[in-house]
């Protein structure tokens, strides 16, 4: 919904790192939100950008460019635990506007 | 425990039964959203409500209802369930929002798998 678009899948092996692009419609855009949903259990928070640049924490970062529509997440040091969806989210108008998310699997 | 929890987890019912699905939370936050997850459409807002006194419909409102019956317990219901409402249901959580400053994350329940036939 809300022309958010991210990939379907990404397969990337452990120890590697691994981008996941996210492209979104720029009217009325408050933020953007990044989550991480393993098989058969709930979203968890993982960053947000409202300006842009780079936001670091840890194995994950978040990247924003408003004038674009363009966010990537960027996982490093790949774990086999990283292996989830990655659900990038659009803020706008008080409420958020998922992507279908991107599934990651981490190969040994 | 868990600070949002959802019942029931797991729910199998038939066409034409309504049913109701419940969220509490112990965050002690005013906002509250009922989301349904389908494969490969992400997650879609059903109904979403700021506090007690506040209900508002979200991308998908059509053939559900909810009631916000205190600050921590918000409803879901179907009353007539169809098998195209076959989901995974997540309830969410969140801080009201710091203008100029921030938006605050939403926080989400185990989720409810409900499957109607």
């Amino acid at each position: 919904g809300q022309n958010i678009d991210q990939p379907t899948e990404m397969t990337a092996t452990e120890g590697a790192i691994v981008q996941i692009n996210c492209t979104y419609q720029t009217s009325g855009f408050n933020g953007l939100f990044w989550y991480q949903q393993h098989a058969g259990e709930a979203p968890t928070f993982l960053s947000y950008n409202v300006l842009d640049g780079l936001e670091e924490k840890g194995r994950f970062s978040s990247f924003l460019s408003r004038s674009k529509g363009y966010s990537y997440l960027l996982l490093k040091e790949l774990q086999m635990k990283d292996s989830a969806s990655y659900l990038c989210a659009r803020f706008s108008d008080y409420k958020l506007s998922f992507g279908a998310g991107t599934t990651v699997t981490v190969r040994a | 425990d868990a600070d949002v929890t959802q019942t029931p987890r797991n729910r199998i019912t038939k066409t034409g039964k309504r049913i109701m699905l419940e969220c509490s939370q112990t965050k002690g936050h005013d906002r509250m959203y009922w989301y349904r997850q389908d494969p490969g459409l992400g997650l879609r807002l059903i109904y979403y409500s700021f506090d007690v006194k506040d209900i508002n419909k979200g991308e998908i409102s059509d053939g559900y209802s909810v009631s916000r019956q205190a600050q921590a317990k918000f409803s879901l219901s179907l009353e007539s369930a169809i098998p195209n409402q076959t989901a995974l249901y997540f309830c969410a959580t969140s801080d009201p929002d710091i203008p100029g400053v921030s938006n605050q994350p939403q926080h989400f329940g185990d989720g409810t798998r409900l499957s109607i036939l």
